[in-house]
């Protein structure tokens, strides 16, 4: 079965900075892929940025990024010059050969101006 | 940029009755999927669809719910005599089949159910 564990329920940056969001999975499959989703209190789950597990290259999106540490079977998100439209529940995601999402519990990010 | 639409955005019904939730995904897309999230925990999986039939479900997933697409448009999630514990946000989401189970699933703004 997999996991996935998001430990800080909430984090704050300042409007300008840079933020990492941790998250840890565990799965028994090779073969896995990773998302970053957004939910701002619109509610809708905005995908983020989304990484293959083979790919030992860290995927990038704008001013958002990651750190893929395979062998760690970490995934954190990382936001640059945040800006106040950042401010957001993220959830880590990982899906295997089944196309299931599992999620993890989520962080609220605030951004401060 | 296309949307996968979810109606109602709330829904507020007793407790025992019958419920139908309301997904129209991407159009182009194959593979659909509804998933729940209750108040203040993670976001659950509850079925995937593919081809007409369930591909996979959760353990939630039981002899309460059922999934349908009944035309070439909508899909939906039927919750039959429903429970208190049912009360959460609902999601619908879709992916393109090609290179699945990778791709990424596009989310709809979610119907919230509310039983009394």
């Amino acid at each position: 079965a997999q996991t996935v564990t998001q430990s800080q329920p909430e984090m704050s940056v300042q409007e300008a900075e840079t933020v990492t969001l941790s998250c840890t999975y565990d799965t028994s499959e090779s073969d896995y892929y990773l998302f970053w989703y957004k939910q701002p209190p619109s509610r809708q789950m905005i995908l983020v940025i989304r990484q293959e597990a083979y790919k030992q290259q860290n995927a990038t999106e704008n001013r958002f990024s990651v750190n893929f540490q395979k062998a760690a079977k970490s995934f954190s998100l990382k936001i640059s010059d945040s800006q106040l439209g950042d401010a957001a529940m993220y959830f880590c995601a990982h899906t295997g050969a089944n196309s299931k999402l599992t999620f993890g519990k989520g962080i609220t990010l605030s951004v401060r101006p | 940029e296309p949307e996968v639409t979810q109606t109602p955005s709330h829904q507020v019904t007793q407790m025992g009755q019958e419920v139908i939730l309301r997904c129209v995904p991407i159009s182009n897309h194959l593979y659909f999927y509804w998933y729940r999230q209750i108040l203040g925990q993670k976001v659950e999986f509850l079925v995937s669809f593919y081809n007409n039939e369930i591909s996979e479900k959760s353990e939630i997933f039981d002899d309460q719910f059922s999934v349908e697409r009944p035309d070439g448009s909508n899909f939906t999630l039927k919750i039959r005599s429903t429970k208190l514990e049912d009360s959460a946000m609902y999601f619908c989401a879709s992916s393109e089949a090609r290179g699945a189970p990778g791709q990424p699933q596009h989310f709809g703004d979610g119907t919230r159910l509310s039983i009394l």
